[in-house]
């Protein structure tokens, strides 16, 4: 079974500043995405960020980009730029591409993420 | 383009007891998906439908069932509640359940367990 670890619980960054939030997952799969949420506390989960493995390049999303290291089944999220609205937890999340899809996400435990005025 | 609604947003049972937790997906999206949020273990993932079929269920016991209709819509229930059952309950849907897919999510039913 796939595994997600975020490694940190919590983080914190001033305002207009750059943050890097962890995450590593285990597989032993070859083809599957990789996906980075963010649940404000409103609860709404919401797509941050989005990545295929078979792509060697990393996913860009304006102020959002990741480093995606294959081999070392790392996939960090940088925030560029933060912005009182990126206050949130930020889970990261695998799924598999084989079976079309249908084992659902497996998330890690969430990073929450505090922006310092 | 509505999002994905839930009903109810809250809801207080007792142990015992069951209950019922409503899913309209985006006009158009076919895939539903159902996921159970607690501080302790997380965002785990209940099961998937498309076409009114499940086509996976993550680990949870019998009491955890659910079915999709016609018009996509979707419900979970659990039956004889337990404590631990308390937890934020999170409906997605999408297009077709391809892994390539972006699950949008609800807002979620937030369950707690007397």
């Amino acid at each position: 079974a796939q595994t997600v670890t975020q490694s940190q619980p919590e983080m914190s960054v001033q305002e207009a500043e750059t943050v890097t939030l962890s995450c590593t997952y285990d597989t032993s799969e070859s083809d599957y995405y990789l996906f980075w949420y963010k649940q404000p506390p409103s609860r709404q989960m919401i797509l941050v960020i989005r990545q295929e493995a078979y792509k060697q390049q990393n996913a860009t999303e304006n102020r959002f980009s990741v480093n995606f290291q294959k081999a070392a089944k790392s996939f960090s999220l940088k925030i560029s730029d933060s912005q009182l609205g990126d206050a949130a937890m930020y889970f990261c999340a695998y799924r598999s591409r084989s079976g079309g899809g249908a084992d659902g996400l497996t998330f890690g435990k969430g990073t929450h993420l505090i922006i310092q005025p | 383009k509505a999002g994905v609604t839930q009903t109810p947003r809250y809801l207080i049972k007792t142990r015992g007891q069951q209950v019922t937790l409503s899913c309209s997906p985006i006009s158009g999206h076919r895939s539903v998906s159902w996921y159970q949020q607690t501080p302790g273990q997380g965002l785990q993932f209940l099961f998937e439908y498309f076409s009114e079929t499940q086509r996976n269920k993550g680990n949870f016991p019998g009491r955890f069932s659910g079915r999709q209709f016609s018009n996509s819509r979707s419900e979970m229930n659990v039956s004889t509640l337990e404590l631990g059952d308390s937890a934020l309950y999170l409906c997605a849907s999408k297009a077709e359940p391809h892994g390539a897919n972006v699950l949008t999510f609800g807002a979620g039913s937030r369950l707690t367990v007397l």
